[in-house]
Formats: C-alpha cells, sequence, structure tokens
C-alpha cells in the first residue's frame, strides 16, 4: 500500500530554471493538497484540489501553478525558481473534506541556488 | 485569519510525561489534529479530537480541549527517547483546509 509518493526526494534547481514536483495517491482520495515548511515554521498551503478537474490557490500560490487531470495525480509546477522558494514540499490526501485526517507523502526537498 | 500557535521548544528526560500545548482562533474548528514529524519524513497522524469532545485518550497519549479557551495539549507518558520529533498541532478549518502551528521541538533527554 504506498499511500502518498513525492517525487523526487531531493533536488537543487538554478534561480529562474523550472521544475515539476510529482506527487500520486492510490488510496483514491478525492481531496489533495500542496504545502512548504520553512525552517521553524509549520505548514502552508500552496494549492489544493478537490478533485480531477478541480483546483484551488491556498496562502502562498505566487509562484506556482497545478493541474489535477486524474484522481490519483497533483503535479507542482514551478516555472521561474526563486531562492524564496527554497523549502521542503510536502503533497497530501484526503478522502473528503469532513472528518479524515490528511495523508502525507515523505516530503521534496528543493534547493534553489 | 485563522491561526495556531505553538510553543517552539520542549525538553525532557526519559521516563516523564510530555505536554505540548497549542492555541487556535478558528471558532468553527471541527477537528483538531496532532502529528508527529521525525528528521527527514513526513507527517505522521500520532491523534485527533472532535471538537465537542473534552479528552481523548489513546495509549501514552492525552489530549485535552478546552474549546472556550481554544486550547489544545497533547500529553505523552512515559516519554521515550524515540518519542524525540517535531509535534505540528493543526486546526481543521473553513473549506476543511488545515491550519498548522509552527511545530515543537520534543527533545527527550535520558
Amino acid at each position: 500500500n504506498a499511500g502518498v509518493t513525492q517525487t523526487p526526494k531531493f533536488r537543487i534547481l538554478k534561480i529562474g530554471q523550472s521544475m515539476t514536483l510529482q506527487c500520486t495517491q492510490d488510496m483514491n482520495h478525492n481531496y489533495m493538497y500542496w504545502y512548504r515548511q520553512d525552517p521553524g515554521m509549520g505548514l502552508k498551503l500552496i494549492y489544493y484540489s478537490v478533485g480531477a478537474g478541480i483546483t484551488d490557490k491556498g496562502e502562498v500560490p505566487n509562484g506556482y501553478n497545478v493541474s489535477r487531470s486524474t484522481t490519483e495525480d497533483f503535479p507542482l509546477r514551478l516555472e521561474l525558481a526563486a531562492p524564496s522558494q527554497t523549502s521542503v514540499y510536502f503533497c497530501a490526501s484526503t478522502p473528503d473534506h469532513l472528518n479524515q485526517p490528511q495523508h502525507f507523502g515523505d516530503g521534496t526537498r528543493l534547493s534553489i541556488l | 485569519g485563522e491561526d495556531v500557535e505553538q510553543s517552539l521548544f520542549l525538553s525532557v528526560r526519559e521516563g516523564d510525561s510530555s505536554v505540548i500545548n497549542c492555541t487556535y482562533t478558528d471558532s468553527s474548528s471541527t477537528y483538531l489534529y496532532w502529528y508527529k514529524q521525525e528528521p527527514g519524513a513526513g507527517l505522521q497522524l500520532l491523534t485527533y479530537i472532535f471538537s465537542n469532545m473534552d479528552m481523548k485518550q489513546d495509549q501514552r497519549l492525552t489530549v485535552l480541549l478546552n474549546k472556550k479557551d481554544k486550547h489544545l495539549s497533547l500529553r505523552i507518558a512515559d516519554t521515550q527517547t524515540g518519542d524525540s520529533a517535531i509535534y505540528f498541532c493543526a486546526d481543521r478549518g473553513q473549506g476543511g483546509k488545515l491550519i498548522f502551528g509552527q511545530g515543537t521541538e520534543l527533545s527527550v533527554k535520558p
């Protein structure tokens, strides 16, 4: 039972480069989320999706884009990487928004130099 | 907007009890969660409590909720070195989005 899988686990980018962080879940969850975690801080919500074809902005969406073409996948795209986007990125999923806890991936550690 | 606050550090000796505190601002909270994060790993759900409950016990973990004061605590009995981690309090706010505290780093000394 894989749960939520994120790839890659680590990445170093140069300023201005672009990349896509992959997230896939095999639990048939409708709700998926992307968070970033900065040192000494909690998780900040970047984008979320309540189902295939539907996405919405979270607390800190600037500089990111997402898509949700299937229930399983929720990729996060950085178009023009900036040093401020150095962080650990977590993807999470949950069956619904009512009372089910979120299941988290292991994270992607991204450094922008 | 909605906010969740935690103290940043807690240090205890092995065998003692640990109490991690959290305050939140959202009056419409339905569920409150405690997550554990070990170094280099994602967040692992430890326990959660529904907002109409005052207390929930699960083995060594006891969650206390004071809804009037919007105060949540996590007590870990007989704390072990394996409990050393960062603990996050989270509030399920409007639309089902989780609002996380900054995390409390628990250090357990032998």
